[in-house]
Order: C-alpha cells, then sequence, then structure tokens
C-alpha cells in the first residue's frame, strides 16, 4: 500500500532557481513528516520536517509546506545548489506509531551549474 | 562522535542461504530500525527494536528476523534467501519517541 507518493521520479533546475519538490499522502493519521536527502552510496540524510499543527518550517534556504486537506506538502529550495543534487525522500508517520515512518519512492534533484 | 555503521558493505548470497547484517547505532541512541530499500523505491519499513525487543514490525515474512543487543547494536537476520531479498539494507537509529531517524550507509545484498 502505496501511502507516500512523489509522483515525480526527478526534477532538473538551474542553479539558483527555486527546486520544488512534491509528496502525496492518503493516511489521515499521518501527523509528522519529514524530507531525507540521499547521496550514492551515503544512507538518507535527514533534512526538515513538519508536525501537522503547522503549516510552514523553514530552515535556511529549505522550506516545507503542508496542506493537510490536500494530504500534501512540498519542500522549497531557494537557491538551488549544485551541492543539493540528491534523491529527496519524503516520509511520514503518525503520533501513536511513529515507529512505522512511511517513504515515498523518492525524487532525483538534478542542479545545473 | 561516529554516526551510525553497517557491516558489512555488500554481501553476495545464493537462493536458500541465511544472511546476518549487522548495525551499530549512533552514540546515545536507544532505538534501532531496519528498512529495505528495493531499486527505485523508497525505503519500507522491517521492525524496530528497542530494549532489546522488536516493538513493531511492517509487512515483512518471519524469515526476516532480528536482535537487539544491550550495547543498543541490532541484528537483521534473513532466512531461506529469495531473488527478491536482493536490495539495499538500512539501518537507522534514533532515541525513543524520537521522530528524527538517522540512517547508516547500508548493506547491499545481492542474491544469485
Amino acid at each position: 500500500d502505496q501511502q507516500v507518493k512523489q509522483n515525480s521520479p526527478s526534477l532538473s533546475v538551474q542553479e539558483g532557481r527555486i527546486s520544488i519538490l512534491n509528496c502525496d499522502y492518503t493516511n489521515s493519521m499521518f501527523d509528522y513528516f519529514l524530507w531525507y536527502k540521499k547521496y550514492p552510496a551515503e544512507g538518507p540524510t535527514f533534512l526538515i520536517s513538519i508536525s501537522s499543527i503547522k503549516d510552514k518550517n523553514e530552515d535556511g534556504r529549505f522550506t516545507v509546506f503542508l496542506n493537510k486537506s490536500a494530504k500534501h506538502l512540498s519542500l522549497h529550495i531557494v537557491p538551488s545548489q549544485p551541492g543539493d543534487s540528491a534523491v529527496y525522500f519524503c516520509a511520514a508517520s503518525d503520533l501513536g506509531n511513529n515507529n512505522d515512518m512511511r517513504f515515498g519512492a523518492g525524487t532525483r534533484l538534478t542542479v545545473k551549474p | 562522535d561516529a554516526g551510525v555503521t553497517q557491516s558489512p558493505t555488500h554481501l553476495i548470497k545464493t537462493r536458500g542461504q541465511q544472511v546476518t547484517l549487522r548495525c551499530s547505532p549512533k552514540s546515545g541512541h536507544d532505538t534501532v530500525s531496519w528498512y529495505q530499500q528495493a531499486l527505485g523505491q523508497g525505503p519500507q519499513f522491517i521492525f524496530q527494536y528497542y530494549e532489546e525487543e522488536e516493538r513493531q514490525r511492517g509487512n515483512f515474512p518471519d524469515r526476516f528476523s532480528g536482535h537487539q543487543f544491550p550495547n543498543y547494536s541490532s541484528e537483521l537476520n534473513v532466512n531461506a534467501l529469495l531473488l527478491g531479498d536482493s536490495a539495499l539494507y538500512l539501518c537507522a537509529s534514533s532515541l525513543e519517541l524520537a521522530y528524527e531517524q538517522f540512517f547508516g550507509p547500508g548493506t547491499r545484498l545481492t542474491v544469485l
């Protein structure tokens, strides 16, 4: 059951522009959402998270937006840098069951110099 | 401060064999989770260990089992290997009840 979906397998943007990565979920019990970044031959690295009580969380160049009614979240990277090129995974969990974190299939971001 | 470490890095087995993967959590972490990441997919939750007990389990058959030791390190065992078990196996550690998990580099298992 694909409870977390990232429908864009890849995204290519120019350096300095905005990157927007999208994620949809189906389980209304999810109330905590995370973004992970993964470079080749490395494990996923935590990037940013958001609780369902918020609709926005910002950390430097990274901002995550949550639209609970649409069951949609997005990660904005501004400005994009070549070092941001990686696979980005969206993940979700619920308060009472945080042990079971569900991941999307990932979006490969390429930032061109 | 060492992060999450996993061994071995790569492993090749044949169908029907058994395999053991190992994980040492980040210093100070007491909870270990295991994930399977097939090619082109996101990580799928296998199970989580806390206080040496399996606390939660994903949709994986009993061929997948684990263990956590008193020093919080963990093992993942897979019996009767199938071709479909070929994947990257990721270990993640965290503090109990913390959402943010720290991942190791993974073990690439190939079943021939």
